[in-house]
């Protein structure tokens, strides 16, 4: 039973347009929301995250939006870069409970 | 000021044997979780620990244990290791509650 879902396992676009990663969850229960980005051999580094009681949440080129009726956020990176070319996890967690759950990742390439 | 430290990178096992992982949080930290990270299940996690207790718990079987001691640094622990126990094993920390997790680089583990 997944819980948060990554439908697209890769993603590619050119250096200088916007990155739109998609996420879609199931669980209702689920308040807090975050993005993580993954190099190979390193582990995840934080992005940026959103509470449920938002539907936006900005950080210079990194947007997160959620959209709660559809149990749906997407990040976008605002213009690419050819460093954003990573994996990118979203994950989520229900009040009163430190665990995350973590999508499958979706692999961005951007290409200069 | 220090990431989270993980120990070893790199470890080559054979079924049936048992292996211990480290991990030494952020200075302050108080809340260290693990996470193991395979190619088809993406991050999942395993437990959390905050101030010597084990606050929250995965769907993993016996054979995975952990503690946490005084000073917040972590051990993991895998008895009977099985060929499915290859991965990526991740550990992260938090200060307290409710906050993001900052992950270490991880221990890569080969059962063989």
């Amino acid at each position: 039973d997944q819980q948060v879902k990554q439908n697209s396992p890769s993603l590619s676009v050119q250096e200088g347009r916007i990155s739109i990663l998609n996420c879609d969850y199931t669980n209702s229960m689920f308040d807090y929301f975050l993005w993580y980005k993954k190099y190979p051999a390193e582990g995840p580094t934080f992005l940026i995250s959103i509470s449920s009681i938002k539907d936006k949440n900005e950080d210079g080129r990194f947007t997160v939006f959620l959209n709660k009726s559809a149990k749906h956020l997407s990040l976008h990176i605002v213009p690419s870069q050819p460093g954003d070319s990573a994996v990118y996890f979203c994950a989520a967690r229900r009040g009163g409970s430190e665990k995350l759950v973590f999508g499958k990742g979706t692999k961005l390439t951007v290409n200069p | 000021k220090a990431g989270v430290t993980q120990t070893p990178r790199y470890l080559i096992k054979t079924r049936g044997q048992q292996v211990t992982l480290s991990c030494s949080p952020i200075s302050g930290h108080r809340s260290v979780s693990w996470y193991q990270q395979t190619p088809g299940q993406g991050l999942q996690f395993l437990f959390e620990y905050f101030s010597e207790t084990q606050r929250n718990k995965g769907n993993f079987p016996g054979r995975f244990s952990g503690r946490q001691f005084s000073n917040s640094r972590s051990e993991m622990n895998v008895s009977t290791l099985e060929l499915g126990d290859s991965a990526l094993y991740l550990c992260a920390s938090m200060v307290g509650s409710g906050e993001k997790l900052f992950f270490g680089s991880g221990t890569q583990l080969s059962v063989l």
